[in-house]
């Protein structure tokens, strides 16, 4: 199975930082990455996909980038509803593996 | 709009069994993979099982191969995962969610609102 680690797990942030999320895989997975955004009691939402694409409706200060083993999300300019729990998913091969989560909470 | 709406989650004790349903709308059911992805408590998201738009493949993560049973309905716009021999370590909000209509099979794009299964004596 492939291992998706992220880091950091936690991290805190203020309104308007520029925030950066790292997830390496246990092989390469070529640009089958994925982000989510999960919220308090909520489901999970689909905001990157194939690395770098952004998913209809997200806006623009998200982006991904990386390939092979490592990737990168980033929040250009922290708002108020970002505040949450990112996820990093390989598609890679089945089964389909998740990072164990970043939690970005108010400095 | 796309909509995915779980029922049948519950208690049940260890060794027992629970089918949970998803029910979908707003898109065309057949053409999609679709997913079961489970979050224990307090921890990370975890995927059970997917199954292909005709149901002719399907796959599951280890820890459930033998005991889960996904299956879908293209004429309900349904699908089901049956648990049987279900463990405490089975305790989790299960999601239904939507896979991509081709080789994008893992990019899940829709989800429901999740569903909690909790197994306990």
């Amino acid at each position: 199975d492939i291992q998706m680690t992220q880091s950091p797990s936690s991290l805190s942030a203020s309104l308007g930082d520029r925030v950066n999320i790292t997830c390496r895989a246990s092989q390469s997975i070529s640009s089958y990455l994925n982000w989510y955004q999960q919220k308090p009691g909520k489901a999970p939402k689909l905001l990157i996909y194939a690395a770098s694409s952004l998913q209809g409706g997200v806006p623009s200060r998200f982006s991904g980038g990386g390939s092979g083993t490592d990737f990168s999300l980033t929040i250009s300019s922290l708002q108020p509803e970002d505040f949450a729990t990112y996820y990093c998913q390989q598609t890679y091969n089945t089964p389909l593996t998740f990072g164990g989560g970043t939690k970005v909470a108010i400095k | 709009e796309v909509q995915l709406v779980e029922s049948g989650g519950g208690l049940v004790q260890p060794g027992g069994s629970l089918r949970l349903s998803c029910a979908a709308s707003g898109f065309t059911f057949s053409s999609y993979w679709m997913n079961w992805v489970r979050q224990a408590p307090g921890k990370g998201l975890e995927w059970v099982a997917n199954i292909k738009q005709d149901g002719s493949e399907k796959d599951y993560v280890d820890s459930v191969k033998g005991r889960f049973t996904i299956s879908r309905d293209n004429v309900k716009n349904s699908l089901f995962l049956q648990m049987n021999s279900l463990r405490a370590e089975d305790t989790a909000v299960y999601y239904c969610a939507r896979g991509g209509s081709g080789f994008s099979y893992g990019k899940l794009d829709y989800w429901g609102q999740g569903k909690l299964v909790t197994v306990s004596s």
